[in-house]
């Protein structure tokens, strides 16, 4: 399984956008990215996911380069709402195995 | 939008006793599983399944503990003889595994508290 490196935490202030980027230099080609957000006490809630360049969903954009060994999760104009924890994986989500969670970038948003 | 429901939301128990931590997958989803995560730890993988049967589990995932589909609706995981370690919140998730977008969908977990 890939292994992903990410920052352990960042701070914001509202409104500005927010970059965070994970490393996995030994995805496989059948691997796919995928961002957890997770609040308190409450379970990782899914972002977005990817395969390959830009995917932009109604809260935030992937960005995966062509070499695929890092990508940077995008959240445009961010609120206090967003501090939260935010979790980059990486796997085969077709192979019913499982998921593995790194340590995950505690982002703060300050007002 | 469908969701992973977990219960109880919140389990007391004294070390050594037996639990049963209940979930209800997402109705048309095939894959299950079952993570934890200690106060101020990262979320870690116990066990999958589909298909009636353990696809993959972790080494946590030892013989105290076991999960079953006892029906079409409900996943539980079992655990036989708590320790104080157990103390943890358990999540359950399930996906639908198929296409190339099936991310998984958790619940909001059990707190399992073992005294």
């Amino acid at each position: 399984l890939a292994k992903t490196t990410q920052p352990i935490s960042m701070d914001s202030y509202e409104g500005q956008e927010v970059n965070i980027t994970c490393s996995h230099n030994n995805i496989a080609t059948n691997d796919y990215i995928t961002w957890y957000q997770q609040f308190p006490s409450q379970g990782p809630r899914f972002i977005i996911q990817g395969y390959k360049t830009k995917v932009t969903n109604e809260v935030a954009s992937l960005f995966i380069p062509a070499d695929r060994k890092s990508s940077t999760l995008s959240l445009p104009r961010v609120s206090l709402s967003d501090t939260a924890v935010y979790y980059c994986l990486v796997g085969d989500i077709r192979s019913r195995g499982k998921l593995i969670f790194g340590q995950g970038t505690e982002l703060s948003v300050k007002p | 939008e469908p969701e992973v429901t977990q219960t109880p939301s919140h389990q007391v128990t004294q070390m050594g006793q037996e639990v049963i931590l209940r979930c209800v997958p997402i109705s048309n989803h095939l894959y299950f599983y079952w993570y934890r995560q200690i106060l101020g730890q990262k979320v870690e993988f116990l066990v999958s399944f589909y298909n009636n049967e353990i696809s993959e589990k972790s080494e946590i995932f030892d013989d105290q503990f076991s999960v079953e589909r006892p029906d079409g609706s409900n996943f539980t995981l079992k655990i036989r003889s708590t320790k104080l370690e157990d103390s943890a919140m358990y999540f359950c998730a399930s996906s639908s595994g198929q296409g190339n977008n099936s991310p998984l969908h958790f619940g909001n977990g059990t707190r399992l508290t073992v005294t």
